[in-house]
């Protein structure tokens, strides 16, 4: 098994430009997550999928948008990218429809300039 | 073993000393925990939870105590080794599916 994969590494967008950041795992896990990590923070939470077709927001959504259409993938969606929105973007999966023992993905770093 | 009484963001210890990292939540409502270790440029691993219907639980070389009255969580490491310098956070769920984190502990051993 990959674990969670996380697509790209590294991408520098300009204020203003969309994208998607990529998620996918191979463990048949229905709870997803988004999370960002800021310079010396915990992580927060985006948003979250208790399955295919559900999803939720956590504690910062504003900027985001999500939709899982499959139980293997959870894209993140920036639709207008804002310096404020330059931090390291993790996802992670745990088994079942709970949070319990996620697994993180290693990570993408965004920089929006 | 060294410790730290209140949550500082940074705790150095002896190779082969006992850590203890300690961790406040704010949520009264929280009923399960976690903490997770993080190395440099990774994301975080899961290391050890536990239930609110319960003030202590182990795993290897890792211990979790929970005070529930003083909403107060602690991390235990034995014999620390190098491969345990890295970063831990705690986090706290009130509802099985949002997790808080806090803000970590930066951990360093010293040979």
């Amino acid at each position: 098994n990959a674990g969670v994969t996380q697509t790209p590494k590294f991408q520098v967008l300009k204020t203003g430009q969309s994208m998607t950041l990529q998620c996918a795992q191979d463990m048949n896990h229905e709870y997803m997550s988004w999370y960002r990590q800021d310079p010396g923070m915990g992580l927060r939470l985006i948003h979250y999928s208790v399955g295919a077709g559900i999803t939720d927001q956590g504690e910062v959504p504003n900027g985001y948008n999500v939709s899982r259409s499959t139980t293997e993938d959870f894209p993140l969606r920036l639709l207008s990218a804002a310096p404020s929105q330059t931090s390291v973007y993790f996802c992670a999966s745990s088994p079942g429809a709970l949070l319990y023992e996620q697994y993180f993905g290693p990570g993408t770093r965004l920089t929006v300039t | 073993g060294e410790s730290v009484g209140l949550h500082l963001p940074t705790l150095s210890v002896q190779e082969g000393d006992n850590s203890i990292i300690n961790c406040a939540y704010s949520n009264s409502a929280s009923d399960y925990f976690i903490w997770y270790k993080q190395e440099s440029g990774k994301g975080p691993q899961f290391i050890i939870d536990i239930r609110s219907n319960m003030d202590k639980r182990q795993g290897q070389r890792v211990t979790v105590l929970l005070n529930k009255t003083v909403k107060h969580l602690s991390l235990q490491i034995a014999a620390t080794q190098p491969g345990d310098s890295a970063v831990y956070f705690c986090a706290e769920s009130a509802n099985d599916y949002k997790l808080s984190f806090g803000a970590g502990t930066t951990v360093t051993v010293r040979a």
